[in-house]
């Protein structure tokens, strides 16, 4: 298995602008989960979904930020608009059930100018 | 949320042993972690201990954990330049999905 695919690896865009990250967790897991890693905040959880469904969202820091997962196989966090602020690490990480194991993509690198 | 810290850095020399510290509040806790995390890279799971363990050892790794104090460590035995990296300790309450992190050990190993 190739494990959990996140792209772009690097996103650079000016503030305002819509940026999307994409993820796709390992087959056959039932749960995914976005986290944002900043040097302030370390490593924090914004949304968790368990079959496709949002289940806590808790972590989301504002309504700029939405996540959705069509299919099993995809999901999507869009920061619309991005401020500079929003510049962090975002990690996809995939578990089988949801207190299992996660496994961490290689994480997407966002800049807002 | 709970807190769970840990020391920001750890330099060791290459063949020693290195010796990563975390402590934690929920006594509630079911499974322990240690993530480590390469440059550019995200994390990997490198171990775990079930609360109701004192210890667990996997070749160079070596996990312990006093419920008493809340407090696990991580043993890396012959340090090697390839263990450079940032360590999380973490934690997940029972029948929970929700990773509690701490804020990382970055060890750096010296030739």
């Amino acid at each position: 298995d190739a494990g959990v695919i996140q792209s772009p690896r690097h996103e650079v865009t000016e503030m305002g602008q819509e940026v999307t990250l994409r993820c796709k967790p390992i087959s056959g897991h039932n749960s995914l989960f976005w986290y944002r890693q900043t040097m302030m905040r370390g490593l924090e959880l914004l949304i968790y979904f368990n079959n496709n469904v949002p289940i806590d969202d808790s972590g989301m820091p504002e309504d700029r930020f939405s996540a959705k997962m069509p299919n099993a196989s995809f999901s999507t966090l869009k920061i619309q608009p991005s401020e500079p602020r929003d510049s962090a690490v975002y990690f996809c990480a995939s578990s089988l059930l949801g207190g299992d194991e996660q496994f961490f993509g290689p994480g997407t690198r966002l800049t807002v100018l | 949320g709970e807190d769970v810290e840990q020391s920001l850095f750890l330099s060791v020399r290459e063949g020693d042993s290195s010796v990563i510290n975390c402590t934690y509040t929920d006594s509630s806790s079911t499974y322990l972690y240690w993530y480590k995390q390469e440059p550019g890279a995200g994390l990997q799971l490198l171990t775990y201990i079930f609360s109701n363990m004192d210890m667990k050892q996997d070749q160079r790794l070596t996990v312990l954990l006093n419920k008493k104090d809340k407090h696990l460590s991580l043993r890396i035995a012959d340090t090697q330049t390839g263990d450079s990296a940032i360590y999380f300790c973490a934690e997940t309450p029972p029948n929970d999905y929700k990773l509690s992190f701490g804020a990382g050990t970055t060890v750096t190993v010296r030739a």
